[in-house]
Parts: structure tokens; sequence; C-alpha cells
């Protein structure tokens, strides 16, 4: 079963830190990944999505990059603010026909003021 | 502006009744999901539907059930044979399959309770 793994599972940073979440996927035939964010109790809001020619998309003080070869995406967030305390959400969209989405356990992420 | 419309928000379902969530999409998008979350199990996939009239099981299919009968709505029906329906359900939509832009859209989720 391909799976999707997020690194670290829980963070704690002050205002203002630059921050990093990782993601790692198992499989290597993913056509899209997309990078969401959860508040509690409520749905999911897309934050960015990189398609499988892309090695890297921005929005704002959000960057997520994607190396396909390795497995692995990362989702840059620059001048943290308490604002964005949420839970990110990696998810790849799988090459087959039917275009699935496997999700991560996510990272819950607090910025303290 | 377009997006998706779940409903109810909360939803109370007694033992042995059937009990049907609304997902209405405006985003002219092809295919819908409907996807269960639980606390820290991350979401599983229940069912799709890529066309009008078709849908697949997804992994945990048992006890639910859908319909497609018009591209903008995908009901989901939590039937008594789903034996552990407590859970926060939320239905997604995408572009074409054909599309480079392929990504997903959700909407607010609805919470199904137990009583």
């Amino acid at each position: 079963k391909q799976e999707v793994t997020q690194i670290p599972a829980a963070l704690s940073v002050p205002e203002g830190e630059n921050l990093v979440l990782n993601c790692s996927f198992t499989d290597s035939a993913i056509y899209n990944l997309q990078w969401f964010r959860q508040d509690p109790g409520k749905g999911l809001t897309s934050l960015l999505l990189i398609q499988s020619s892309q090695r890297e998309q921005t929005s704002g003080r959000l960057n997520a990059s994607l190396d396909k070869s390795s497995g692995r995406s990362t989702l840059y967030i620059a001048a943290s603010q308490p604002g964005d305390s949420a839970t990110y959400l990696c998810a790849y969209i799988s090459s087959g026909s039917a275009r699935q989405l496997t999700f991560g356990s996510g990272t819950q992420l607090t910025v303290l003021p | 502006d377009g997006g998706i419309t779940q409903s109810p928000k909360y939803l109370f379902r007694k033992e042995g009744q059937n009990v049907t969530l609304s997902c209405e999409q405006n985003l002219n998008h092809d295919a819908m999901y409907w996807y269960r979350q639980d606390p820290g199990q991350g979401l599983r996939l229940i069912y799709y539907s890529q066309i009008v009239n078709d849908f697949q099981k997804g992994d945990i299919a048992e006890g639910y059930s859908v319909s497609r009968e018009k591209k903008e709505s995908f009901p989901l029906t939590v039937t008594s044979a789903q034996k552990n329906p407590t859970a926060f359900y939320l239905c997604a939509s995408s572009i074409g399959t054909g599309r480079a832009n392929y990504g997903y859209t959700f909407g607010s989720g609805t919470r199904l309770t137990v009583v």
C-alpha cells in the first residue's frame, strides 16, 4: 500500500520564524501533489498544487517544492504568524485513471505570539 | 463564488436509522468524492464518481451508498449497516481527469454523531 509520511507530527514555533514541513511518499507514479490547511472542525483549504511537471509553487509566504525522484515534498512558511496555526496536510494524486488522493496524517502547527 | 456546499453542518443519527449527507458543487467539476475523517487516522475514501450516473467504491464503502444523478450533486447515505458512523465527512470535487492542473476542492464538512 502506498503511503505518505509527514514529519514532524506537531510543531510549535514563536511568531516570525521561518519553518519547513516535510512530506515523503512511496509512490513514484504521482500525477500532482497538493498541500492543504485544516483548521479545527473545518474542511480542507487548498494551499498549493504542484503539477508533475513542476518543481515548486509559491503563494505569498508559502513555497512548496516537489522532488519526485526522491519521493519528497516540502512546504516552507516564511515569517510565521499566529493565524498560520492549523494542521497542514500533504496529499498526492495518483497517476492511475481514477486520480485518487492519498493523504498524510498531517503536521499540527502552533505559532506562538 | 464557486465552491462546494455540504449540509447539514451537524447531524445526529439514531441507531438503525439511515441518514443522507448533501454535497453540491457549482464549479462545473466532473469528479466528486466522499471522505471520512477520524481522529488520528487521516482521511479515507468512501466513494467517488468521475461522471454522472457512474460511481466507484473507495477503501471503506461498506455501510454507505451514493448516487450521481446530476453533475452538481453527490449525496452520501449512511445506512444502518455502518456500525461506527460517528465521524467527520468531507466532500470534494475535481476537474476532469485529463487536465494537467488536476487538484481537489473540499467542502466544509458534516459532523455525524450517533445518539
